[in-house]
């Protein structure tokens, strides 16, 4: 079925190197997507959002690129550090269902070396 | 604001038993939803609520029911709980612009 997916499960990065984590999507209705961050016992954390009239926004030391051509989402995260080893997902938000709930990937974990 | 709150944090039933996982928000919010998350894997939506008195399912709501009779609270029952249904429940409402606030989370083991 459509769904939201990521390439690698886990990516090692050294401490002060650029991660980049991908995701796929397959739904083309899809106009909304977020990346969230969760740490060990915790409750997802919002890092950054797009709209589909978008291709990049970025944050503080991240920056999420949108390809809707190949439904492709990209979260870079600049000079990683320690801090942000975690499991990292993509989310999407379907206007055509017409909720503002998300279907979720499965997640990329990623280990920061020091 | 203390965001959106979940107890209990931890619980253990044996199969069989009925539960209530309570969530609540102070933000205002209209739209509330519940996911659980199985191990290894990301979250799947169970049910959500647009506002007061209104629910609908997600993609998993079997053997669960909800209820929202105010904008605060978003209590999700477990009416006869399953070792399927070990998880970590999170609960989360959504604001401005879209964005979901989640919960901490409350860890069920079924036995």
């Amino acid at each position: 079925g459509e769904s939201v997916g990521l390439h690698l499960p886990t990516l090692s990065v050294q401490e002060g190197d650029n991660s980049i984590i991908n995701c796929a999507y397959s739904n083309s209705a899809s106009d909304y997507f977020i990346w969230y961050k969760q740490e060990s016992g915790k409750g997802p954390q919002f890092i950054i959002d797009i709209r589909s009239n978008m291709d990049k926004r970025q944050g503080q030391r991240v920056t999420v690129l949108l390809n809707k051509t190949v439904k492709h989402l990209s979260l870079q995260i600049a000079a990683t550090q320690p801090g942000d080893s975690a499991v990292y997902f993509c989310a999407e938000n379907r206007a055509d269902t017409g909720r503002r709930a998300l279907t979720f990937g499965s997640g990329t974990r990623l280990q920061v070396q020091p | 604001n203390a965001g959106v709150t979940q107890t209990p944090k931890f619980q253990v039933l044996k199969t069989g038993q009925s539960m209530t996982l309570q969530c609540a928000q102070d933000m205002n919010h209209e739209y509330m939803s519940w996911y659980r998350q199985d191990p290894g894997m990301g979250l799947r939506l169970i049910h959500y609520s647009v506002g007061a008195g209104i629910t609908d399912q997600g993609e998993v709501p079997n053997g669960y029911n909800v209820s929202r009779s105010t904008t605060e609270d978003f209590p999700l029952r477990l009416l006869s709980a399953a070792p399927s249904q070990t998880s970590v429940y999170f609960c989360a409402s959504t604001g401005l612009g879209d964005s979901q606030y989640f919960g901490p989370g409350t860890r069920l083991l079924v036995l």
